[in-house]
């Protein structure tokens, strides 16, 4: 069975304040790595896929960086805004080509205060 | 933009009813998935599915069926709904099963059984 893990389980800071979460993910086997947020009332939405050990991905104020030979993937947030308030999802393809199936991690919520 | 429809967002059903989750997308993903949420349990898959009339049993398919007769539309049905069902239900989709793909959510349905 493979484990996707997620810390902290969620996460309350202060608006303008930096922050960062943990994905950690089996090492063996690595295919790619999807972090996803998920707002109230929204759907999931994919942040970023990431592929290459080393890889580092920027979306405005979010970036990512990930580690394969050790399995973990860092998110990070520059600045939180109360926009920034979600959940953060990873995921990690079971199996290369068996149907898309990803293995979700518990999330990290994370609540900013104005 | 892919867009991932389910037929409603609340919906309150009576214990030993069947009912029907209906998923549609319009983007010709040949994967689809359907996930239930609980509080501190993350997204578990129930069934997903890599083409049409094909389905694979998740991680916790007991007491759920699903069809998928065409390529854009995918249902969840509970045979006999129990209150332990309720949850929120989310479909996703996927272009390929390659492990870089996406998936893109629909809204959600929020379903209570009483």
């Amino acid at each position: 069975i493979l484990n996707v893990e997620q810390s902290p389980q969620s996460l309350h800071v202060q608006e303008g304040d930096s922050t960062n979460f943990t994905c950690s993910f089996p090492s063996s086997n690595f295919y790619a790595l999807h972090w996803y947020r998920w707002e109230t009332a929204k759907s999931p939405e994919a942040l970023f896929v990431m592929t290459l050990n080393g890889d580092e991905k920027k979306k405005g104020r979010i970036s990512a960086t990930l580690n394969t030979k050790e399995g973990y993937s860092y998110l990070y947030i520059k600045g939180s805004q109360p926009e920034d308030s979600a959940t953060y999802l990873c995921a990690f393809p079971m199996i290369y080509n068996q149907g898309g199936k990803l293995i979700f991690g518990q999330g990290t919520e994370l609540s900013v205060k104005p | 933009d892919v867009k991932v429809t389910q037929s409603s967002r609340y919906l309150v059903k009576r214990t030993g009813e069947k009912v029907f989750l209906e998923c549609v997308q319009d983007m010709d993903h040949e994967n689809m998935f359907w996930y239930r949420q609980d509080p501190g349990l993350g997204l578990r898959l129930i069934y997903f599915s890599y083409d049409v009339k094909m389905k694979e049993k998740g991680d916790i398919p007991e007491g759920y069926s699903v069809s998928r007769e065409k390529k854009e539309r995918f249902s969840l049905i509970l045979e006999s709904a129990s209150t332990n069902q309720t949850s929120m239900y989310l479909c996703a989709s996927s272009l390929t099963s390659g492990p870089n793909n996406e998936q893109f959510f629909g809204p959600g349905t929020r379903l209570t059984v009483l």
